[in-house]
């Protein structure tokens, strides 16, 4: 099955500055990449996702690269802010949502 | 437009209950799918409904089990609770099943004692 890892899994970043979070996924058959960020006592939120045959998309602040070759795609964060602060997960979707572990992002002020 | 919501949120039973938990979707979403949430084997689907039909299951014992109704309502029900079955239970609705987005409601925090 789909196996996905996920580095950092902590991440302390100053206000301002960029924090970028990178997965890889083992099944070549997955073919789309949600982002979601958790908050304390909430269920995950999705906050930008990519399909397999885009390799970057851009909301506002966040961005999302894909490489399907090296299996690998990343979260970027830009401009940081103490709201941006909570546990971020990458998925891969084959038949299912495959987690990573997560990354613990603070922002500090 | 309402979120996912989930009832109870917050539960606490004794081993060797049994537990049933709800889900209402998005409206006009018709798939939910289930997931576990464990500090340490974090977030691991359990299945996945559509069309009140289970169409993906997960690695999961038959101690877990689900249903989905005509209204695309979902429950899930755990039999003979342990105490690694104390967890954070979440369930997403979909528009349809496949590569759609998902949204996740607040979750059932489950305690087993």
């Amino acid at each position: 099955g789909e196996n996905v890892e996920q580095h950092p899994s902590t991440l302390s970043v100053q206000e301002g500055d960029s924090a970028v979070i990178k997965c890889t996924y083992s099944d070549s058959a997955s073919n789309y990449f949600p982002w979601y960020k958790q908050e304390l006592g909430k269920g995950p939120q999705l906050i930008i996702d990519i399909r397999s045959n885009v390799g970057e998309k851009k909301d506002q602040r966040i961005a999302v690269t894909l490489n399907k070759t090296a299996k690998h795609f990343s979260l970027h964060i830009t401009e940081t802010q103490p709201e941006d602060s909570a546990v971020y997960f990458c998925a891969a979707h084959d038949y299912k949502l495959s987690f990573g572990a997560g990354t613990t992002v603070t922002v500090r002020a | 437009k309402a979120g996912v919501t989930q009832t109870p949120r917050y539960l606490i039973k004794t081993r060797g209950q049994q537990v049933t938990l709800s889900c209402s979707p998005i409206s006009g979403h018709r798939s939910v799918s289930w997931y576990q949430q464990t500090p340490g084997q974090g977030l691991q689907f359990l299945f996945e409904y559509f069309s009140e039909t289970q169409r993906n299951k997960g690695n999961f014992p038959g101690r877990f089990s689900g249903r989905q109704f005509s209204n695309s309502r979902s429950e899930m029900n755990v039999s003979t609770l342990e105490l690694g079955d104390s967890a954070l239970y979440l369930c997403a609705s979909s528009l349809s099943s496949g590569t759609y987005e998902q949204y996740f409601g607040p979750g059932t925090r489950l305690t087993v004692t």
